[in-house]
C-alpha cells in the first residue's frame, strides 16, 4: 500500500462544474498536506497546502483535511480546460523533516 | 521571483554513458531535493541535501550519485545509463528550519533519454 493514495482516473467534468479530488494517507503523524498540478511534461506547481483540520479556501480552490479519517481533499469551483492536468497529492512523512511523499496523482478533465 | 533553475533542460545519452545534471535552488533555500518522473508515473524521491550535506536517500540507484555544492547548488550524476534511466528529472529546493513548512519548489526539470 502507498503511503499516499489517489484515484489515477481520469476525472472528467464538464466546463463550470466542480471538479473533486481525494487523497488518504497512511501515516497518521503526517502533519502538513499539498496538492501541486502538473501539465503533462512539466514540472508539478504547488497549488495549497493545509495543516489545520477543515477548509481552506484560496480563489476557486478549497482544501479540505480531515485528519481523523486521514483524508485529504481539493476542490476545483467553475473548473475550466485550463484546470486539466494531474493533481499529485503530497504529505508530509512525520518525522522526517520537509520530506514529501506523493501520490499517483489524479488526472483531470475538463471539457468545453 | 527566482525560481528552480535545471540544466540542461533535455539531454540524449546511449546506454552506457554518463551525465550530470544541475540544479541551482532558490537563493536562500537550504535544501535540494532530486527525483524521478517516468512516464505516467509520480515523481520518486531520488535524494536530497540539506546544508550540502546528504540528507535522505530514496530509491537511488547505485550508478547515480550527487552532491550539494558550497553556493548550494546541486549535481546529479548518472553513470552506465540504462535505457530505462529515460525520464524527468526534477529537482526542488525548499527552505528548512521554517516553523511552518511551504513545500517544495520544482525546477522546469530535465528531460534524459538513452538510446
Amino acid at each position: 500500500q502507498k503511503e499516499v493514495e489517489q484515484n489515477s482516473g481520469p476525472l472528467s467534468v464538464p466546463e463550470g462544474a466542480i471538479a473533486s479530488l481525494n487523497c488518504t494517507y497512511s501515516d497518521r503523524g503526517s502533519q502538513s498536506f499539498f496538492w501541486y498540478r502538473q501539465y503533462s511534461g512539466k514540472s508539478p506547481e504547488l497549488i495549497m497546502f493545509i495543516y489545520s483540520n477543515g477548509d481552506k479556501e484560496d480563489g476557486r480552490f478549497t482544501a479540505q483535511l480531515n485528519k481523523a479519517s486521514q483524508y485529504v481533499s481539493l476542490l476545483i469551483r467553475d473548473s475550466q480546460p485550463s484546470d486539466s492536468a494531474t493533481y499529485l497529492c503530497a504529505a508530509e512523512r512525520n518525522n522526517a523533516g520537509n520530506m514529501l511523499t506523493f501520490g499517483g496523482g489524479t488526472r483531470l478533465m475538463v471539457k468545453p | 521571483a527566482a525560481g528552480v533553475i535545471q540544466s540542461p533542460r533535455h539531454l540524449i545519452k546511449e546506454k552506457r554513458e554518463t551525465a550530470t545534471l544541475k540544479c541551482y535552488p532558490i537563493p536562500r533555500h537550504d535544501t535540494v531535493y532530486w527525483y524521478q518522473q517516468g512516464p505516467g508515473q509520480d515523481p520518486q524521491f531520488l535524494i536530497s541535501f540539506y546544508e550540502k550535506m546528504q540528507s535522505d536517500k530514496g530509491s537511488i540507484p547505485d550508478r547515480f550519485s550527487a552532491q550539494q555544492f558550497s553556493d548550494y547548488h546541486s549535481e546529479l550524476n548518472m553513470s552506465s545509463l540504462e535505457l530505462g534511466d529515460s525520464a524527468l528529472y526534477f529537482c526542488a529546493s525548499s527552505l528548512k528550519g521554517d516553523v511552518l513548512f511551504y513545500g517544495y519548489t520544482f525546477g522546469s526539470g530535465t528531460r534524459l533519454t538513452v538510446v
